[in-house]
């Protein structure tokens, strides 16, 4: 059973400033990583997949990289509607979300 | 325009049953696997079950093995999830998602979710 671990829990940023969420599995992950993010009273949203393919309409502030265990999803500069909860997903798997709120 | 629209939740007792009903709309129904996934209030997503185009392949997070039977209608273009012996975990919203846009198994469609309350 593949284990996924997002940090951190919380992450406290300004508005223009650079996020960088983390996504560590217990095993390799391959390519097919995803990346949701989710607004109080919201279904989730698909922001990218394969790692680093934004879905359609994403701004292009969304960047994903990363191989193996271990993915990155960053905003190169929040505003105010990215704050939310971000979840990666591998298959079947869910980390457990990191919550990017405002500083 | 696609969607999925879920209905069916409500408050039951523990022990008590449940069906939830997942309608799709815009879509091949036919030509795609459909998902459960769920989320306890306040906590994270997590998987439930699937079923494959032609109903012939069903799988399931461990924990609701032998309560919960995920089944579909393509003729209804609808996807059902029948839950058993439910338990107070099993609270949350229930979400139907599904990848139709080739996302390597990314769910690209989610529903509005409908709200299941397991208390007595």
């Amino acid at each position: 059973e593949i284990v996924v671990t997002q940090s951190p829990v919380t992450l406290s940023v300004s508005l223009g400033e650079r996020a960088t969420l983390s996504c560590r599995a217990s095993q390799s992950l391959g390519r097919n990583v995803a990346w949701y993010q989710q607004k109080p009273g919201q279904a989730p949203r698909l922001l990218m997949y394969g790692v680093s393919i934004r879905a359609t309409g994403v701004p292009g502030r969304f960047s994903g990289s990363g191989s193996g265990t271990d993915f990155t999803l960053t905003i190169s500069s929040l505003q105010s509607e990215d704050f939310a909860v971000y979840y990666c997903q591998r298959g079947v798997t869910f980390g457990g979300g990191t919550i990017v709120e405002i500083q | 325009e696609v969607q999925l629209v879920e209905s069916g939740g409500g408050l039951v007792q523990p022990g008590g049953s449940l069906r939830l009903s997942c309608e799709a709309s815009g879509l091949m129904f036919n030509m795609y696997w459909l998902n459960w996934v769920r989320q306890a209030p306040g906590k994270g997503l997590e998987w439930v079950a699937n079923i494959k185009e032609d109903g012939s392949e069903k799988k399931y997070v461990d924990s609701v093995e032998g309560r919960f039977t995920i089944s579909r209608d393509n003729a209804e273009m609808s996807v059902y999830l029948q839950m058993s012996s439910l338990r107070v975990e099993d609270s949350g919203t229930y979400y139907c998602v599904s990848d139709i846009w080739g996302t390597g198994g990314a769910f690209n469609v989610w529903g509005q979710g409908t709200e299941v309350s397991v208390s007595s």
